[in-house]
């Protein structure tokens, strides 16, 4: 059965910080990995598709990577700021028959001014 | 283009109550899914549809949950009675095909109480 878990849980950092959210999944056979934010009270919005067969996608100042074999994704938030706020989530397309996504908790994060 | 449409957006009821969330996918999305989200967990799926028919719905608590997507478009999720432990975010996602980990997109979610 696939898990997905997120580290750290909750993570505070001043303004203008680089910072890595990671995300590991128990299970290697995924389709594809998908990051989210969720700010309180809010859907998810989709951030970065990457697909298995690729190495890391970007946009903007995010940076995502995937490992399949280590069971590894990163997040990377060059130059933080403020409205970055809200709670990030992993989320692995799982290479089950029924292709569904498996969620992580996420991680809180904080950017201070 | 439209996102995925969800309504209503916060519904308190007392338990025992019955209740009816809605949800409009994304234009020529064939797939619709309704998760849970129960506060401080990642959602978890509750039910997936391809076009108008159910391809996994075994999270799904079939005792008091149900739901439909009928003409393959809009779908319905209900609760009926609900229980104190319902209380979460229910939040309806759609992709353009299935299987294949095609980028999922959510609606706002509705917040439920059960009190």
């Amino acid at each position: 059965k696939q898990e997905v878990t997120q580290i750290p849980a909750a993570l505070s950092v001043p303004e203008g910080e680089n910072l890595v959210l990671n995300c590991s999944f128990t299970d290697s056979a995924i389709y594809n990995l998908q990051w989210f934010r969720q700010d309180p009270g809010k859907g998810l919005t989709s951030l970065l598709l990457i697909q298995s067969s690729q190495r890391e996608q970007t946009s903007g100042r995010l940076n995502a990577s995937l490992d399949k074999s280590s069971g590894r994704s990163t997040l990377y938030i060059a130059a933080s700021q403020p409205g970055d706020s809200a709670t990030y989530l992993c989320a692995v397309w799982d290479g089950g028959s029924q292709g569904n996504l498996i969620f992580g908790k996420g991680t809180k994060l904080s950017v201070k001014p | 283009e439209a996102g995925v449409a969800q309504s209503p957006r916060y519904k308190i009821i007392e338990k025992r109550q019955s209740v009816a969330f809605w949800c409009n996918p994304i234009s020529g999305h064939a797939t619709l899914y309704w998760y849970q989200q129960i506060l401080g967990q990642g959602p978890k799926l509750l039910i997936q549809f391809q076009n108008n028919g159910v391809v996994d719905d075994s999270q799904l608590p079939k005792d008091r949950f149900s739901a439909e997507r009928l003409k393959g478009v809009d779908s319905t999720l209900k609760i009926q009675p609900a229980k104190l432990e319902d209380s979460a975010v229910y939040l309806c996602a759609s992709s353009l095909e299935w299987g294949l980990g095609t980028e999922a997109f959510f609606g706002q979610g509705t917040r439920l109480t059960v009190v």
